[in-house]
């Protein structure tokens, strides 16, 4: 079955940018549209990213999506960090083998320090 | 206003059934997919099962297959997932979530099942 791994966690200063990264385990993940959550403690996920560069109306524009089909990966990039963006993040795709049905990776806590 | 809010859940013994319901409100409900999403404590999000807009068409994770069923009741307004034959392993925060093309915009708050003796 279709796959998505993410780093575990990733850590980066107020002001600065991170990237998280999402790699498919087989096949091509530029197939299929990837989604990044953000996931507060004690919250429901909230959708950031959709369809692999879009932003929900009300995400702000710090936040952004990418696809690299030569690592069969996607990203997240967050610019100009602020505390408040401290929480989980989740990618999630689908599964063409298996009615395409969701597949989520395995998240990534994302400490901003 | 647009909301999913999910009920249901509670402390079952393993071997156990439990029903959640998913309310939907502010949307035409009738017109999307719906899902079923659980997050086991300190864990990530895993997908359950989803339903096509009438009730026709499902699928079911591997790890509960043949054990739930998800259906839902259009004039109701209402998703639902039957849990038999439960496990500690399906402890966790249950999630309904609307499908908007392949993924969730709209998410429920959850509602916590424990499987505990």
């Amino acid at each position: 079955n279709f796959m998505l791994t993410q780093p575990h966690s990733v850590s980066e200063s107020p002001g600065k940018t991170v990237t998280i990264s999402c790699t498919g385990s087989s096949g091509s993940i530029a197939s299929n549209y990837v989604q990044w959550y953000q996931q507060r403690p004690g919250s429901a996920p909230t959708t950031v990213i959709y369809e692999d560069n879009q932003r929900p109306s009300g995400v702000p524009d710090r936040f952004s999506g990418s696809i690299d089909s030569s690592s069969n990966s996607a990203s997240l990039t967050i610019s100009g960090l602020k505390t408040e963006d401290e929480a989980d993040y989740y990618c999630q795709s689908y599964d063409s083998s298996n009615q395409g049905n969701w597949v989520f990776g395995g998240g990534t806590k994302l400490t901003v320090l | 206003e647009v909301q999913l809010v999910e009920s249901g859940g509670g402390l079952v013994q393993p071997g156990g059934s439990l029903r959640l319901s998913c309310a939907a409100s502010g949307f035409t409900f009738s017109s999307y997919w719906m899902h079923w999403v659980r997050q086991a404590p300190g864990k990530g999000l895993v997908w359950v099962s989803r339903i096509n807009s009438d009730g026709s068409s499902t699928s079911y994770a591997d790890s509960v297959k043949g054990r739930f069923t998800i259906s839902r009741d259009n004039a109701k307004n209402t998703l639902y997932l039957q849990m038999n034959s439960l496990r500690a392993e399906d402890t966790a925060v249950y999630y309904c979530a609307r499908d908007t093309g392949g993924f969730a915009v709209l998410w429920g708050r959850g509602t916590l099942v424990t499987v505990s003796s």
